[in-house]
């Protein structure tokens, strides 16, 4: 199956920073959505962006799917960012998600 | 517009007992996949139901099973319950069955003692 791989596991920012988190999959995909999980579990829909580029006030995706990978970026983090983010995709196969690892990021204040 | 609900929020069972758990999709979607995660760990896909069929299955065994309902809500059960179980257990929702947007709801938390 897809191999769905997120970097970096773990990311400690200082509030008011940015960061990239990255997503690299193994094969050609339909979709690719991103999630932020926060402390209760609940996944929270970012982006759908199987390719291209989107912009969510502070958030922004790009896929590059060719390549097979896609970035996050978080501008100016506030505490209320931190949780973990998910990348999962659907390979052409099928219709389930394939989930990475995660990245787990602390925004402190 | 109601998002995707699930129940029970919080459950508890005794290892080899059995367990229901429900779903009813957000307003407008057919599709209902099911997913399990374990702590600390990304989401894995259990199956997929659309049309009232399963139409997908990941890598579980057939303790684990299903059902959608006419009015697209679905059930997960589980037998026999063992210790490696005890996961959150979420349920998402699309409409159509193929490359369409998936939605979560917050999830049942299952521990098996």
């Amino acid at each position: 199956g897809i191999q769905v791989e997120q970097s970096p596991p773990d990311l400690i920012l200082q509030e008011g920073a940015n960061s990239t988190l990255r997503c690299n999959f193994s094969d050609s995909v339909n979709n690719l959505q991103w999630f932020h999980q926060n402390p209760w579990g609940q996944l929270i829909n970012l982006f759908y962006i199987p390719s291209g580029t989107k912009q969510n006030g502070r958030l922004s995706a790009t896929t590059v799917a060719t390549e097979r990978y896609s970035l996050l970026y978080i501008s100016s983090s506030q505490t209320t960012d931190s949780g973990v983010y998910f990348c999962a995709v659907e390979d052409n196969a099928g219709n389930m998600l394939t989930f990475g690892g995660g990245t787990r990021l602390m925004v402190k204040p | 517009d109601a998002g995707v609900t699930q129940s029970p929020t919080h459950l508890i069972k005794t290892r080899g007992q059995q367990v229901t758990l429900r779903c009813s999709p957000k307003s407008g979607h057919d599709t209902v996949s099911w997913y399990q995660q374990a702590l600390g760990q990304g989401p894995q896909f259990i199956f997929q139901y659309y049309e009232e069929e399963e139409r997908q299955r990941g890598n579980f065994p057939d303790r684990f099973s299903g059902h959608q309902f006419p009015n697209y809500s679905s059930e997960l059960n589980v037998n026999a319950l063992l210790l490696g179980d005890s996961a959150l257990y979420l349920c998402a929702s699309s409409a159509g069955h193929k490359t369409y947007e998936q939605y979560f709801g917050p999830g049942t938390r299952l521990t098996v003692t």
